[in-house]
């Protein structure tokens, strides 16, 4: 199994550009989560899919953030416009829900908004 | 809001067993103990988790205490590639959210 696979894993790009983030999820995993990590605010959730439908966005800093999971097996994180406080590191991680194991995560996309 | 305390920093020889505590003095009866890792550069890893009764893997051991109010994550024989930020984070089994604090480092010297 490749893992959780996120694309691209570095982006550079400049204020007020569009943004997107990809991830697959592992084969069968049914449910999907996006983190943010910074070093001031450290691992946040941003949002929650089960079974392609976003179950909560609490997490997402505002209407610039979107995401969405047209399948099973592909998710998109986009920003637009973006803003030099969006870079960060980006995480998906994926689990079979309800199971109780522990969640696994891609290697994330590091993005730097210049 | 995260719900367990943790060292924020650990120094531990190579080969020795590494033992890395953690309060979580609110915990129900509900909620399991979770233990990931962060080494530089990757995503989180999950390493452990139990309920109540003490739990081993070929990663790690974690010891939880009579009263749950805290735990402890055993590396048995630390190795350099053990350096990482380890999180100890408390999961209800009714909910899906993992919410990480600040961990602790731990530095594997040689």
């Amino acid at each position: 199994d490749a893992g959780v696979i996120q694309s691209p894993r570095h982006e550079v790009t400049e204020m007020g550009q569009e943004v997107t983030l990809r991830c697959k999820p592992i084969s069968g995993h049914n449910s999907l989560f996006w983190y943010r990590q910074t070093m001031m605010r450290g691992l946040e959730l941003l949002i929650y899919f089960n079974n392609n439908v976003p179950i909560d966005d609490s997490g997402m800093p505002e209407d610039r953030f979107s995401a969405k999971m047209p399948n099973a097996s592909f998710s998109t994180l986009k920003i637009q416009p973006s803003e030099p406080r969006d870079s960060a590191v980006y995480f998906c991680a994926s689990i079979f829900s309800p199971s109780l194991n522990g969640y696994t995560f891609g290697s994330g996309t590091r993005l730097t908004v210049v | 809001d995260a719900k367990t305390t943790q060292p924020p920093s650990m120094d531990c020889a190579e080969g020795r067993a590494a033992n890395l505590p953690c309060n979580h003095s609110t915990i129900s009866g509900n909620e399991y103990v979770y233990w990931y890792r962060q080494i530089h550069s990757q995503g989180p890893q999950y390493i452990i988790h139990g309920l109540k009764n003490n739990e081993t893997n070929e990663m790690a051991s974690l010891i939880i205490t009579e009263d749950r109010k805290s735990s402890t994550l055993i590396l048995p024989h630390a190795t350099l590639r053990d350096t990482a930020v380890y999180y100890c984070i408390v999961r209800d089994t009714n909910d899906y959210k993992l919410s990480f604090g600040a961990g602790t480092t731990v530095t594997v010297r040689a």
